[in-house]
């Protein structure tokens, strides 16, 4: 099956920094790339996607990038402010296959004042 | 808020109880999900249900039972559960259950039943 590792497990950075998390993934059929972000007390919220067919998405200060020959892909967080701290997850998800999606371990982000 | 509610959010019992967890969606999907979320572990695909259908169950050990009486509620059924239970329970819900085409839809969380197991 699918296998997905991200990394870091920790970041820290500096508020206006910006803040760049990696996964990788196995099953080079996945065509669906989600990232989440769960905050203290509450359920993973879903910030940013991206599909197979394209390489990157962007939305305000969050973006996406995808690069199928290597199997990973990444997210990017530019001018990091304190609320931007929780913990993100990547996921991947292979068609047709009652939508199981695969989850990476997680990166803490702290954003310091 | 994602429009998925999960009740109760806080829970605490002993290896003998009996318990059940809720979990209600508003987004009018057709598919719902129970993930199990442990610290330093991915999330756990635990049951997958699409139109009421139970379509997948990940090797859940018994004492588990899902039960889902129509698109919009799901419920876990606990019965001596073991410490090592003790976890974050989240449901999610999504536009269907990604059978068919070529992309899968979007699933969105609730905020999750804290369980600890004594």
């Amino acid at each position: 099956g699918e296998n997905v590792e991200q990394h870091p497990s920790t970041l820290s950075v500096q508020e206006g920094d910006s803040a760049v998390i990696k996964c990788t993934y196995s099953d080079s059929a996945s065509n669906y790339f989600p990232w989440y972000k769960q905050e203290l007390g509450k359920g993973p919220q879903l910030i940013i996607d991206i599909r197979s067919n394209v390489g990157e998405k962007k939305d305000q200060r969050i973006a996406v990038t995808l690069n199928k020959t290597a199997k990973h892909f990444s997210l990017h967080i530019t001018e990091t402010q304190p609320e931007d701290s929780a913990v993100y997850f990547c996921a991947a998800t292979v068609a047709n296959t009652g939508n199981q999606f695969y989850f990476g371990t997680g990166t803490s982000l702290t954003v310091i004042p | 808020e994602t429009g998925v509610t999960q009740t109760p959010r806080h829970l605490v019992m002993g290896m003998t109880n009996k318990k059940s967890l809720k979990c209600e969606q508003h987004l009018g999907h057709n598919a719902m999900y129970w993930y199990k979320q442990s610290a330093k572990k991915p999330l756990e695909l635990m049951f997958v249900y699409n139109f009421k259908e139970q379509t997948e169950n990940n090797s859940v050990p018994s004492r588990f039972s899902p039960e889902c009486p129509n698109s919009s509620h799901l419920f876990l059924h606990l019965h001596t559960l073991q410490p090592e239970d003790s976890a974050l329970y989240l449901c999610a819900s999504s536009q269907d259950g990604g059978l068919a085409g070529d992309f899968q839809e979007t699933q969105y969380f609730g905020p999750g039943t804290r369980l600890l197991v004594l």
